[in-house]
C-alpha cells in the first residue's frame, strides 16, 4: 500500500532560525496537504497543492511540490513559538482518492 | 456554520468495557474518515464511510472495533471490551466528497483512556 513518510521526526530550533521538513511517498499523487497540530490538538488544514512542480506561501511558509509529484516540502522562515506543533504532510491518490498522511514531523521553537 | 463536532471529549473506561465515540460531520458533508494517534506518534487511518456505507475499513482492527455512519445522525465508532492499548486519540474527519482534492475537516478528537 502507499507510504508517506515525513522527515525530520522532530526538530528543535532556536526562534529567528528557519525550518524545513520533507515528505516522500512510494507512489504518484494526485494532491498533497499540509496540515498542522498544535499540542493536545486536532489537525488543521493549510495548505493543498496539485500541480507537478507548484509552489506555494504563505506568509514565512513556504511549500513545494516536487516534479514527479512524490515529494513535497514545507519550509518555515524565522521561526515563531507560535510555530511549535506537528505538520503532517497527506498525500492523495488511488481510485477513491484515499488520503495517506505523513509520519509527521514535530517543532520545537527555543525561545 | 459549525465544524466537525466529536463526542464525548474525554472517555474513561475500565478494561473490558465498550467505548461509543460520535462524530457529526460538517454541515453538507457526505463523508466521515476516523483516525487513531497514539501519544507521539501520527494519524493512522482506520475507516472511511460515507452515509450507510463502508467505503474503506482497511485500518481497522479485526477484532472489536466497528464504525457506522446511519442515514440520519451521527457516524459511531463503536469499540468492545476495550484494553489499554486503545487508549488513544480518535479524530473524526469529514469532506464534501472524496473524489480528489477534497479537504478533510478535523473534529476535536475524543482522547479515550482505558483502566
Amino acid at each position: 500500500g502507499q507510504q508517506v513518510m515525513q522527515i525530520p521526526q522532530y526538530q528543535h530550533v532556536q526562534e529567528g532560525e528557519d525550518f524545513t521538513t520533507y515528505c516522500n511517498s512510494s507512489t504518484t499523487l494526485s494532491n498533497i496537504q499540509w496540515y498542522k497540530q498544535r499540542p493536545g490538538g486536532h489537525p488543521v488544514f493549510l495548505i493543498q497543492l496539485v500541480k507537478s512542480g507548484e509552489v506555494k506561501k504563505q506568509k514565512r511558509l513556504t511549500f513545494q511540490f516536487g516534479e514527479a509529484k512524490k515529494n513535497s516540502s514545507l519550509h518555515i522562515t524565522a521561526t515563531q513559538t507560535t510555530d511549535v506543533g506537528t505538520y503532517f504532510c497527506a498525500g492523495q491518490s488511488g481510485g477513491y482518492q484515499k488520503v495517506t498522511f505523513g509520519t509527521g514531523t514535530k517543532l520545537q521553537v527555543i525561545p | 456554520n459549525a465544524g466537525v463536532m466529536q463526542n464525548p471529549r474525554h472517555l474513561v473506561r475500565r478494561r473490558g468495557q465498550e467505548a461509543r465515540l460520535r462524530c457529526s460531520p460538517m454541515k453538507g458533508h457526505s463523508h466521515v474518515y476516523w483516525y487513531r494517534q497514539l501519544p507521539e506518534e501520527g494519524l493512522k487511518f482506520m475507516v472511511y464511510l460515507q452515509k450507510e456505507n463502508i467505503i474503506d475499513e482497511s485500518g481497522m482492527p479485526k477484532e472489536r472495533f466497528s464504525a457506522e455512519f446511519p442515514k440520519e445522525g451521527p457516524s459511531i465508532l463503536r469499540i468492545q471490551q476495550v484494553v489499554r492499548g486503545d487508549s488513544a486519540a480518535y479524530f473524526c474527519a469529514s469532506s464534501p466528497e472524496s473524489r480528489g482534492g477534497e479537504t478533510q475537516y478535523f473534529g476535536p478528537g475524543t482522547r479515550l483512556l482505558v483502566l
